[in-house]
């Protein structure tokens, strides 16, 4: 069965301490791996795309990887504003649909 | 200004009661989606449109029921057979290409709530 688990479920950093998420997949067949970020009573943003193993994107203090297993979002430095709730999803060639994972919460204390 | 907008912002019904989400994209975008997201759980997918007349069930259609009589156009009505639509309602769209998936643009989302 496709399956996509994020870890840690929340995590509490202190400004400037660095950090990463781990957004592990099973899938058959990975065609797309997405990032997003969402506030509360919010939509999610859109993040990064990733689409091959070795493949990794950048933006402000923000780095998504990916391997065959697992994508890393990797944040630097952080902020309070980067307070929020990560959500990581695949698209598999098994479904044809996008499988969303329970998201990590961030909170960044200044 | 680009972008998908979803109506209202929050949604009471009634019980017994039949509701219409709506959504709208100025994206040019060939497939829209309806995620319900709740506490703790991921967002799972209700329904999906890739053209105009033609969509299909996700993994929890039941209770719900869509039209695509526009590519701008998604609504999304949720029918008094759903016994629990409290929940966050987000729709998406995204462009198509064969065989991958792209990326996915969300809503701000309606919150439905059941007095």
């Amino acid at each position: 069965e496709d399956q996509v688990t994020q870890s840690p479920e929340a995590l509490r950093l202190q400004e400037g301490e660095s950090s990463s998420l781990n957004c592990s997949y099973t899938v058959s067949g990975l065609r797309g791996l997405f990032w997003y970020r969402q506030d509360p009573g919010k939509g999610p943003e859109f993040l990064f795309t990733l689409y091959s193993a070795g493949e990794e994107k950048e933006k402000e203090r923000l780095k998504a990887t990916l391997t065959k297993k697992e994508s890393f979002l990797h944040i630097t430095a952080p902020k309070p504003e980067d307070s929020a709730t990560y959500l990581c999803a695949v698209f598999t060639s098994g479904t044809y649909k996008y499988i969303f994972g329970t998201g990590t919460r961030l909170k960044v204390l200044a | 200004d680009g972008g998908i907008t979803q109506s209202p912002k929050y949604l009471f019904r009634k019980e017994g009661q039949n509701v219409t989400l709506s959504c709208e994209q100025n994206l040019n975008h060939d497939a829209m989606y309806w995620y319900r997201q709740d506490p703790g759980q991921g967002l799972r997918l209700i329904y999906y449109s890739q053209i105009v007349n033609d969509f299909q069930k996700g993994d929890i259609a039941e209770g719900y029921s869509v039209s695509r009589e526009k590519k701008e156009s998604f609504p999304l009505t949720v029918t008094s057979a759903q016994k629990n639509p409290t929940a966050f309602y987000l729709c998406a769209t995204s462009g198509l290409r064969a065989g991958f998936g792209e990326t996915q643009y969300f809503g701000p989302g309606t919150r439905l709530l059941v007095l």
